[in-house]
């Protein structure tokens, strides 16, 4: 079955300190992995997007890193600010067989409250 | 990056009414857009996949006369929620597919709360 974790469920970090949140998958057969930020009442917005030859990509503050073999993601934050309070959300995409259609599977998310 | 607007943002509405909900690529044409449900605390649920021109693809256990979808051009996709009830209320979010490198990235409407009374 086609499955993204994610750790922790929620976070509190203070502004300034650095975080790191996980995800694992079991998606194949996979085609790439995402990372998202979802505000609180808005849609996602992606943050960096992998495929399976990549294992590190940044964004500003942001970076991915990708283990293929191991079927894990972290995303690592840098000198958090109170903006960066936010759902985290892990989205594999599995490849259809015979088809272009990617299905995307989502994590449950990393709720993140960063605090002065 | 790609911009996908959608609207309305917040809509109340009385139980047994209809609610139109209308998701815009502005700056790209997309084939394939998605229409996703989430209740709090939780993921995305993917609902349905429109495809324009036509008829769209429902996930299991999902109401295709409930949640109509309409993908009548290039650039918009609309999902109607009929005879809406208190049930129904959730966060909808849709999202276009736009192929860029070979890899397909779908980017997000900011979603639509529904709440019926």
């Amino acid at each position: 079955k086609n499955q993204v974790e994610q750790s922790p469920q929620s976070l509190i970090i203070l502004e300034g300190k650095n975080c790191t949140l996980q995800c694992n998958y079991t998606v194949s057969p996979f085609s790439n992995l995402r990372w998202y930020k979802q505000d609180t009442g808005r849609g996602p917005v992606s943050l960096t997007i992998m495929t399976f030859s990549e294992n590190t990509k940044s964004n500003g503050r942001y970076t991915a890193t990708l283990d293929a073999d191991t079927k894990q993601s972290s995303l690592h934050i840098t000198a958090s600010q109170l903006s960066d309070s936010a759902s985290y959300i892990c989205v594999v995409s599995a490849m259809n067989y015979g088809g272009a259609t990617n299905k995307l599977i989502f994590g449950t998310g990393t709720l993140l409250a960063v605090q002065p | 990056g790609a911009v996908v607007s959608q609207h309305p943002s917040r809509v109340i509405c009385k139980s047994g009414t209809s609610v139109k909900i209308e998701c815009r690529s502005l700056d790209f044409q997309a084939t394939t857009m998605f229409w996703y449900r989430q209740f709090p605390k939780q993921s995305l649920m993917l609902m349905a996949t429109s495809n324009e021109g036509s008829k769209a693809t429902y996930e299991q256990g999902v109401e295709k006369d409930k949640f109509l979808i309409n993908h009548a051009s290039l650039t918009l996709s609309t999902l109607t929620v009929t005879s809406a009830h208190p049930e129904d209320s959730s966060f909808y979010i849709c999202s276009a597919r736009m192929a860029s490198g070979g890899i397909n990235i779908q980017y997000f409407g900011a979603g639509t709360r529904l709440s019926v009374l």
